[in-house]
């Protein structure tokens, strides 16, 4: 088993609709959750984290954790194209592993005018 | 604050040649990541560092691989003999703290003819 698993897409939405990006992850420990955004031969950029279970909004982001099932999920309100990227799940996991971070494949995020 | 920097921003090089990475984190950042990304995969990490003292490194790396932080701002990455499997985009991230987001930059892309 894979430590972060993502659905590799392509997902595909419509403008204006909801776009919902899954992530699970294996290690129980984990303590911290990013989400970054990746355009075709760029960088990642962070666009949200959260540390705590429940949800945490930043405009037309929202970061939703539940460590119990061991899943953290990345909703984007009114999809613009400009929104079509990879999307990458992260997570530091502490323990042993502190400081670094574990990233999933990504999802292919697809936003059609 | 112009964010973390890295330099070159390209680098093509033959088998078997050896090539130097520089990375400047954002300045109050007292831990400096590496990572390697190939295409169609999320980062995947190889060292840290907090300050000058590199705390992990990926048993992943191999022996060709170094880097270094001597006065704990700038780092360098290393790799030695170079392989065409060593193409691949490096990255450079710097954050506050150890669990703490992690900021990225432009990334070094190399292409190991």
């Amino acid at each position: 088993q894979k430590e972060v698993e993502q659905n590799s897409g392509p997902l595909s939405v419509p403008e204006g609709a909801i776009a919902s990006l899954n992530c699970t992850y294996s290690d129980r420990g984990s303590q911290s959750f990013f989400w970054y955004r990746q355009y075709s031969g760029k960088s990642p950029e962070l666009i949200m984290f959260i540390y705590s279970n429940g949800d945490k909004e930043d405009g037309r982001f929202t970061a939703q954790l539940n460590k119990a099932s061991q899943y953290v999920s990345l909703l984007i309100r009114d999809s613009q194209p400009s929104d079509s990227a990879t999307y990458l799940c992260a997570l530091n996991a502490g323990g042993t592993s502190y400081g670094k971070l574990t990233f999933g494949q990504g999802t292919i995020l697809t936003v059609h005018p | 604050d112009t964010g973390v920097s890295q330099d070159p921003r390209h680098k093509i090089t033959k088998r078997g040649q050896n090539v130097t990475f520089r990375c400047d984190p954002i300045s109050e950042h007292n831990r400096l990541y590496w990572y390697r990304q190939t295409l169609g995969q999320g980062p995947e990490f190889l060292t840290y560092f907090q300050n000058e003292a590199q705390l992990e490194k990926s048993r992943l790396l191999s022996d060709r691989f170094s880097a270094e932080r001597p006065k704990g701002s700038f780092s360098t990455l290393e790799i030695q003999r170079t392989e065409q499997g060593d193409s691949a985009m490096y990255l450079c991230a710097s954050s506050l703290s150890g669990v703490g987001e992690q900021y990225f930059g432009p990334g070094t892309r190399l292409t190991v003819t």
